[in-house]
């Protein structure tokens, strides 16, 4: 069973404060590394897949970095709002998908 | 364009009883998914098609879980009999491309198991 670790596991901000969580994987077989959205009653839903070390993904307020050497990718979000809370899973890709446990966010008005 | 399907939304069942999980996939995704949450840890694969045969059940309770694809379209999961350990979140999955993956998956808005 393969490891990945995302920390930290429940986070609670004020709207418009700027925040980060990390995911951790092994730096070995690496093919991709997704990040997930997934919101109370609704679908996951894919925010980036990252496959070169170095790269930086930006959607809105929304970035990530990966570095595969260490094995590890960084998920920024600026300026949280209210619709931002939801958890955040990131997901491994060597022989299979291997998710992590996910960072709970919770964006206080 | 459609997402993935997946039904019932909730199912409350007692130890010892059958239950079934229905998915459709999106049209013309090859490759679809079974994961298992259980609470406080991330997805698990259970199985995983493509089309309509099996690429990796290896994390698949095959004495009480049961999955099918026939026609390499919809899918069913079944458990039977359930166990109390077996409460979670099922969630199917589908991508367009085959295998190893650096295309994102889409969700379904999965199926809350109790077992009492």
């Amino acid at each position: 069973i393969l490891n990945v670790e995302q920390s930290p596991q429940s986070l609670h901000v004020q709207e418009g404060d700027s925040t980060n969580f990390t995911c951790s994987f092994p730096s070995s077989n690496f093919y991709a590394l997704h990040w997930y959205r997934w919101e109370t009653a609704k679908s996951p839903e894919a925010l980036f897949v990252m496959t070169l070390n170095g790269d930086e993904k930006k959607k809105g307020r929304i970035s990530a970095t990966l570095n595969t050497k260490e094995g590890y990718s960084y998920l920024y979000i600026k300026g949280s709002q209210p619709e931002d809370s939801a958890t955040y899973l990131c997901a491994f890709v060597g022989n299979q998908f291997y998710f992590g446990t996910g960072t709970s966010l919770t964006v206080i008005p | 364009e459609a997402g993935v399907a997946q039904s019932p939304r909730y199912k409350i069942i007692e130890k010892r009883q059958s239950v079934a999980f229905w998915c459709n996939p999106i049209s013309g995704h090859a490759t679809l998914y079974w994961y298992q949450q259980i609470l406080g840890q991330g997805p698990k694969l259970l199985i995983q098609f493509q089309n309509n045969g099996v690429v990796d059940d290896s994390q698949l309770p095959k004495d009480r879980f049961s999955a099918e694809r026939l026609k390499g379209v919809d899918s069913t999961l079944k458990i039977q009999p359930a166990k109390l350990e077996d409460s979670a979140v099922y969630l199917c999955a589908s991508s367009l491309t085959p295998g190893r993956s650096r295309e994102k998956l889409f969700f379904g808005s999965g199926t809350q198991l109790s077992v009492l």
